[in-house]
């Protein structure tokens, strides 16, 4: 079966320091990989998707970026992260090349909190 | 552009009482509809899905019907337990958007003993 796992599950950063939180799936080949934040109290806003090694799509301009160095790896990146970037980050995968009537499948997030 | 509305939360019931979390969508074509849930502190979790019209989606008790004629995918059970408390999200998956979903804003359940 297929199992996606995030990393860390909570994390604290200064203004300014970098970030990397990682996201892996087993069990599935070329998946389409998805990132999302979730403010507080707030909805889920899609970050980033992809849908192959190298391949990233951005939906909205930030701070943050992506990389897909592996087919079933996706990684969440900044530079030097602000306030703003506080949040709870999910990655989302599902079944490569199939029809928008397939869920997406959530892993467990990550808490990040800016100081 | 496609969207989706939910109904405002906190939600907030005793058990054994019924609920509906109204949702309800803009679209162009015919998407597919998803409701999920999110318990504290974790990820989300698929609780149904209809992709097409008149479709019941039914899981753990809760059902939706997707209603193309009021754009509407309204989450209900008939018997809300402890248990059931979490956010609940609706979402459509739009045709030819490369399986990206589109969320409500999310409503907060809370059930009361």
């Amino acid at each position: 079966s297929q199992t996606i796992h995030q990393w860390p599950a909570t994390l604290v950063q200064p203004v300014g320091s970098p970030l990397s939180l990682e996201c892996t799936v087993e069990g599935t080949s070329n998946p389409n990989l998805y990132w999302y934040r979730q403010a507080a109290g707030r909805g889920l806003q899609l970050l980033f998707y992809s849908v192959g090694i190298g391949q990233i799509s951005s939906e909205v301009p930030q701070n943050l970026s992506a990389s897909r160095p592996q087919d079933r790896q996706f990684i969440l990146s900044s530079k030097k992260l602000l306030l703003s970037d506080s949040g709870f980050y999910l990655c989302a995968w599902r079944g490569a090349g199939s029809t928008s009537n397939q869920p997406q499948h959530f892993g467990d997030g990550t808490r990040l909190s800016i100081l | 552009g496609d969207s989706v509305t939910q109904m405002e939360g906190p939600v907030t019931l005793s058990e054994e009482a019924f609920l509906t979390i109204n949702c309800t969508y803009t679209a162009t074509g015919y998407p597919s509809l998803f409701w999920y849930v999110q318990y504290p502190g974790e990820g989300l979790q698929l609780l149904l899905k209809a992709t097409k019209a008149d479709d019941k989606g039914s899981n753990k008790g809760f059902e939706a019907t997707y209603r193309k004629e009021t754009t509407s995918f309204h989450l209900e059970k008939g018997s809300v337990q402890v248990s059931d408390s979490a956010v609940y999200f609706c979402a459509l998956s739009a045709y030819n958007q490369g399986g990206k979903l589109i969320f409500g804003q999310g409503t907060e359940l809370s059930v009361k003993p």
